[in-house]
């Protein structure tokens, strides 16, 4: 079946390179989107990656593939909460499943 | 472009009671899906409305219902609130269930 896995928390100083994994199993055609909470806002889109835009996605029965996100030169203001989300084309059955991860909280040190 | 827009935004019930949370999605957008968040459990989906339809359900008891309006607005209710349904509630709004997601500012429910 279908799942999300994400690092819990990562802890970096800043000016650092940090990278935040998204490990997924698709059964269909995946989208990936990735979002950000910052403190008291909403949940916002950093990016999609689709299966036309990435030489990596294939069709059906992808298995513990991760997908990460990199922020270079962090500062103290990218601390939130990452969270990676898998959109799963079922074609033949016409269905669609959102399949979100636990999210990872970034923590930037001054 | 108006957001999202989630009513009220702060709520207190009491065990045993119903609520309703309102959602107003972004113009043009026809999916609105919700969601609960809490510290411990994080970012959980309750269930997806398109175009008036339940086209999506999470693994919540039968006292989370939803409905859409033919104006794309959706609204959540819960009845015989426990105090475990504490929660931020989400809403998000998108073009189609495929598409990227717009989320609203949530509704606090603190249930005592």
């Amino acid at each position: 079946s279908n799942s999300v896995k994400q690092t819990g928390q990562i802890t970096v100083s800043e000016g650092a390179s940090v990278t935040m994994n998204c490990t997924y199993t698709s059964t269909g055609y995946p989208t990936l989107f990735w979002y950000v909470e910052y403190p008291s806002k909403p949940l916002q889109l950093l990016q999609r990656e689709t299966m036309e835009n990435s030489k990596n996605f294939g069709g059906g029965n992808i298995k513990d593939k991760n997908s990460p996100i990199v922020k270079y030169s962090v500062q103290v203001s990218d601390s939130a909460v990452y969270y990676c989300l898998l959109g799963d084309c079922q074609r033949r059955r016409s269905n669609y499943q959102l399949i979100w991860g636990a999210g990872t909280k970034l923590i930037i040190k001054p | 472009k108006a957001g999202v827009t989630q009513t009220p935004r702060y709520l207190i019930k009491t065990r045993g009671q119903q609520v309703t949370l309102s959602c107003s999605p972004i113009s043009g957008h026809r999916s609105v899906s919700w969601y609960q968040q809490t510290p411990g459990q994080g970012l959980q989906f309750l269930f997806e409305y398109f175009s008036e339809t339940q086209r999506n359900k999470g693994n919540f008891p039968g006292r989370f219902s939803g409905r859409q309006f033919s104006n794309s607005r959706s609204e959540m209710n819960v009845s015989t609130l426990e105090l475990g349904d504490s929660a931020l509630y989400l809403c998000a709004s998108s073009w189609a269930t495929s598409y990227e997601q717009y989320f609203g500012p949530g509704t606090r429910l603190t249930v005592t």
